[in-house]
């Protein structure tokens, strides 16, 4: 069964103390790994598409990588403003663009 | 270049009312979907579209309908609300290789 796991679920940093998000997932085949942050009481919003192993992206303080079995978001010298739920989602290949939603990891920076 | 447009953003229904989330985009995207999300549930696909005309069920369809009859507009109508249906849903739209752009959410209330 496809299945995406987001650990941990819950994470508390100072300002400027660097940290890593993982997101392991079981798809039969991959088309594509998502990575969004969701602010409270608003929509998902896109950050990273991953889709083979060794890619990773950038933006800002953020670096996402993508394993054959897992993802992580790393945050380098996170701000308050980062705080935030960091949502991974996966696209199995042949699935009509469907998601596979993780739970979330629920960032906190304080100052 | 608004995006995607969800209304109303907040609404309280009785059990038995029937109402219609709408969704519109302005991106000329071909494929849309309803997503609810609830506490410890995260985001579940209610349905999606691939393009005008064509419609499918996601993992929790039971007790909502949709139609696209045109590219921009893609409403989620809820035919007999009941206590179970209080979450918040989101609509999403998205072209191939993309990430998906989702709307501010509608908190629905079911009373």
């Amino acid at each position: 069964e496809d299945q995406v796991t987001q650990s941990p679920e819950a994470l508390r940093l100072q300002e400027g103390e660097s940290s890593s998000l993982n997101c392991s997932y079981t798809v039969s085949g991959l088309r594509g790994l998502f990575w969004y942050r969701q602010d409270p009481g608003k929509g998902p919003e896109f950050l990273f598409t991953l889709y083979s192993a060794g890619e990773e992206k950038e933006k800002e303080r953020l670096k996402a990588t993508l394993t054959k079995k897992e993802s992580f978001l790393h945050i380098t010298a996170p701000k308050p403003e980062d705080s935030a739920t960091y949502l991974c989602a996966v696209q199995a290949t042949g699935n009509n663009r469907k998601l596979i939603w993780g739970l979330g990891t629920s960032l906190a920076v304080n100052p | 270049n608004a995006g995607v447009t969800q209304t109303p953003k907040f609404q309280v229904l009785k059990t038995g009312q029937s109402m219609t989330l709408q969704c519109a985009q302005d991106m000329n995207h071909e494929y849309m979907s309803w997503y609810r999300q609830d506490p410890g549930m995260g985001l579940r696909l209610i349905h999606y579209s691939v393009g005008a005309g064509i419609t499918d069920q996601g993992e929790v369809p039971n007790g909502y309908n949709v139609s696209r009859s045109t590219t921009e507009d893609f409403p989620l109508r809820l035919l007999s609300a009941a206590p179970s249906q209080t979450s918040v849903y989101f609509c999403a739209s998205t072209r191939q290789g993309w990430g998906y752009t989702f709307g501010s959410g509608t908190r629905l209330t079911v009373v």
